[in-house]
This record gives C-alpha cells, structure tokens and sequence, in this order.
C-alpha cells in the first residue's frame, strides 16, 4: 500500500523559506506513470494546488505561487520536496503530498494523499 | 484563469439522492474529478475522468460532466456521506480546485 508523509517544521517566521519533504513509501517515485504533488489548504479553506513534479525533474507550478515556489526529487532517497520562499500569514495552512497520475490531456487526477502536515507562519 | 464554482452547501435526508455541482466554462470538453473529505482527515479521490470510481469507493457514488456543469451523485446518502466535495478539473497544465460543498445529512 503507497504511503506519503510530509515532514517539516510546522512554525515558521515571516519572511523566510518554508521547507517540507514528501518520503513515499510501498512505491517507487520514479515510477513513469505517476507525477507528484503539493496542495495546500488554510484553516477552514479549500484546497490549492501547488505545484507537480515527475521523476525527472519536470516541473509545473500554480501560476499564483510560481515565483516563490521550488519543487525537487531525490529519487535514491524516494522523496520530493518543497520550498515556499518569502512567506506571510496567507501561508499558514496544512500542506499535503499527493500522487498524481499521469495521462496527460486533463485525464489526470491525485489518488493517494499524505495526511498533512499544518505550518503556521508566525513571529 | 480558470475557475470551478460550487455551491457552499447541500443537505440531504438519509436515503435520499444529493447532488452536488460543479461549473466551470466549458467543463464538459475536459475531464472532471471529485474528492471527499471529512474533519481532521486528508481528501479522498471518489470520481475520476468524470464517471470513473477508484476500487473501495461504493457504488452510491457516480459522476456525470456535460456543457459547462459536472455533477457529483450520491444515491441512498447516508450519515457517514457528510463531508466536504471537491471537485477538480485541468486549465492547461494548472491544477484547478473548485470552493468545495459541504454536504449535510438531516
């Protein structure tokens, strides 16, 4: 059974980079057939997507956040990564993993979520 | 950029059918998906490619995408259906979420 966890800190300052790992395990992230995922939602809010990546490198990111966001692999160690520079308040939320599958043409949809982990950004 | 409206809101009676929509322009000329999350717990994919059920996920629940409106059905609701619906459709290569419903059950 594929397992995603999110790991990080959960309290970080304005202004500075929040950094979260994605560890995937019962599958391989460097499978062809999946993409994987970032979503995001604040206390009582919606979801947003983040951001994907493939095994490769492959990125795509939510327009909104492009220009603050990192997405990265490391495949011997099954993980993905995030990091959101320069953050505030609108930050705070609860950041989820996802697997992404990957037909390609508007097929594709997240089939297995971490359990999320919340980050709050505070002084 | 692309947008996905929900209804903030749905109640149902136990057994009875809820539905629950989701508009966008044009959504029916792309694929549609739907999530299920309850308090404290990580969403839950119910529908993909807009009538499709991943294994475990029971039969009550069926997905429909035509014109501009997907609809999520839940046939014979029942009290542990309560939860929030999202659903989830493509604008290029953007991941787009609608607001999310919650659905009551009364």
């Amino acid at each position: 059974q594929l397992q995603l966890q999110e790991s990080g800190p959960g309290l970080v300052k304005p202004s500075e980079t929040l950094s979260l790992t994605c560890s995937v395990s019962g599958g391989s992230i460097s499978s062809s057939s999946y993409y994987w995922g970032w979503i995001r939602q604040p206390p009582g809010k919606g979801l947003e997507w983040i951001g994907s990546i493939y095994y490769i490198g492959s990125t795509y990111y939510n327009p909104s956040l492009k220009s603050r966001v990192t997405i990265s692999v490391d495949t011997s160690k099954n993980q993905f990564s995030l990091k959101l520079s320069s953050v505030t308040a609108a930050d705070t939320a609860v950041y989820y993993c996802a697997r992404r599958s990957s037909f390609g043409g508007s097929k594709d949809y997240f089939d297995y979520w971490g359990q999320g982990t919340l980050v709050t950004v505070s002084s | 950029s692309y947008e996905l409206t929900q209804p903030p809101s749905v109640s149902v009676s136990p057994g009875q059918t809820a539905s629950i929509t989701c508009s966008g322009d044009k959504l029916g000329n792309r694929y549609a998906c739907w999530y299920q999350q309850k308090p404290g717990q990580s969403p839950v994919l119910i529908i993909y490619q807009d009538t499709k059920r991943p294994s475990g996920i029971p039969e009550r629940f069926s997905g429909s995408n035509s014109g501009n409106t997907a609809t999520l059905t839940i046939s014979g609701t029942q009290a542990m259906d309560e939860a929030v619906y999202y659903c989830q459709a493509w604008d290029s290569t953007t991941v787009v979420f609608g607001g999310g419903t919650k659905l009551t059950v009364l």
